[in-house]
């Protein structure tokens, strides 16, 4: 079966960083890309970025490019999203999914909601 | 401008059938681009609906169905249940992002 299981719900300050995981199970991990979505609260889904964890060849949003870092270790079957300095409007739901042979996302994360408060 | 848009919400009663559009532009869907569907129920991760313009997953019902036109898309759902009430998404590739764009979304309501 396969699965994307991502990490617990962050509660941050302004300029901290975080780094969160998305862990894929049940397939070839190398052999997919796999894209982040960011969802803000009571909105829509908008790509962030994604990733070939073979070669970590990585594609960013013009939106996100600069904002965030997308790697991934393709040993331990993990992609990772991060910042490093966070801002209140990072505040949201973040999605890690698989991207199918024909470019959709085929798998979903159960999500990682972050928050960034004073 | 390259974006998708939606309508902001649909309804029905149970039984009838609805569509959502899903409208682009030359650098997505009108470039030949394929379109995908998900479904998002409160609370939950989108979840795969159609992909590649009008294939259904395995466990989606055949209520659910998707076409593609020119530089637009539908979703049609037939005999409409109260657990389809939802919010959903289009999806196609757009060459000005070198990536997935999504639409806007649109909440089903079922009256």
């Amino acid at each position: 079966e396969v699965q994307l299981v991502q990490s617990g719900a962050e509660v941050k300050k302004p300029g901290e960083s975080l780094k969160i995981s998305c862990k894929g199970s049940g397939y070839s991990f190398t052999s997919y890309w796999i894209g982040w979505v960011r969802q803000m609260p009571g909105k829509g889904l908008e790509w962030m970025g994604i990733i070939y964890p073979a070669d970590s060849d990585t594609t960013y949003s013009p939106s996100f490019q600069g904002q965030v870092t997308i790697s991934a270790d393709k040993s331990i079957s993990t992609a990772y999203l991060q910042w490093s300095s966070l801002k209140a409007s990072d505040t949201a739901m973040y999605y890690c999914a698989r991207r199918s042979m024909v470019e959709d996302f085929d798998y979903w994360g159960q999500g990682t909601l972050v928050t960034v408060s004073s | 401008q390259s974006v998708l848009t939606q309508p902001p919400s649909v309804s029905g009663a149970p039984g009838q059938r609805v569509t959502i559009s899903c409208t682009g532009s030359s650098s997505n869907i009108g470039a030949g681009y394929d379109v995908h569907w998900y479904q998002q129920l409160p609370g939950t991760a989108p979840k795969l609906l159609i992909y590649g313009n009008n294939n259904r997953p395995s466990g989606v019902p055949d209520r659910f169905s998707g076409s593609k036109s020119g530089t637009s898309a539908s979703l049609a759902i037939t005999g409409l249940q109260a657990e389809d009430e939802a919010d959903y998404y289009c999806q196609s590739y757009d060459s000005s992002l070198s990536g997935p764009r999504f639409g806007g979304g649109t909440k089903l309501t079922v009256l």
